[in-house]
């Protein structure tokens, strides 16, 4: 059976840093691209990072809205991804899901499976 | 950015219905397209991919079409199980921008 399970999400002040955390388990997560996607409260989603596999060199795709703040990165020994976020702003406060990519039709896409979410507050 | 318009954003509908829901991409996206179903507190769900293949144990009350610019979501006969907040996502280019959302409510 699939599991994503995140961790890492706290109530954290304006320009502080976080390191969510997402323990994969069920499938061979070396394999597969992994992203990061989260939910301000009451709004809609909002897709934030992705990180390739091994075979494409762990590459990264970043949304304008976290580039250069935000950083994922992955440990296939662990079976683990991460989000380093810095320089927090209010408008971060978000809960933080992340998904499992899937090819489908030649595309790699995301979020066959998801995990709770992880709910990080950014407030003074 | 590939901006991608939900519509309506809101429906209200009886259990029984045929809904279509919409969405609208910016720009050609050819058919890389999902579909995702979200229930208050919840994660979202993958419905399709491919912009009308069924996601595996998926009831196939769901269907997906289009090409282009232009996709729907179609539920054939709405449960009480199916009244939830819907996105489309393109994954033609970065970033993977989602839909607004369209959610279901029971008329």
């Amino acid at each position: 059976e699939v599991q994503l399970v995140e961790s890492g999400g706290n109530l954290v002040q304006p320009g502080g840093s976080l390191r969510l955390s997402c323990a994969a388990s069920g499938f061979i997560f070396s394999d597969h691209y992994m992203d990061w996607v989260r939910q301000a409260p009451g709004k809609g989603l909002e897709w934030l990072a992705r990180i390739r596999n091994k075979a494409n060199s762990y590459t990264t795709e970043y949304a304008a809205s976290v580039k250069g703040r935000f950083t994922v990165s992955r440990d296939d020994s662990k079976n683990s991804l991460y989000l380093q976020m810095n320089s927090l702003k209010t408008e971060d406060t978000a809960v933080y899901f992340c998904t499992k990519g899937y090819r489908g039709g030649g595309t790699w896409y995301s979020g066959d499976y998801w995990g709770q979410g992880t709910l990080v507050t950014v407030s003074s | 950015d590939i901006q991608m318009t939900q519509s309506p954003s809101s429906l209200s509908a009886s259990v029984g219905d045929r809904v279509t829901i919409t969405c609208r991409a910016s720009q050609g996206i050819d058919n890389d397209l999902a579909w995702f179903q979200q229930k208050p507190g919840k994660a979202p769900k993958s419905l399709i991919y491919a912009a009308s293949s069924l996601q595996s144990g998926v009831p196939s009350k769901f269907s997906g079409s289009g090409s282009g610019t232009d996709f729907t979501l179609t539920i054939s006969s709405l449960q009480p199980e199916d009244f939830a907040t819907y996105y489309c996502q393109q994954h033609k280019s970065y970033p993977l921008t989602f839909g607004g959302g369209t959610k279901v409510q029971i008329k």
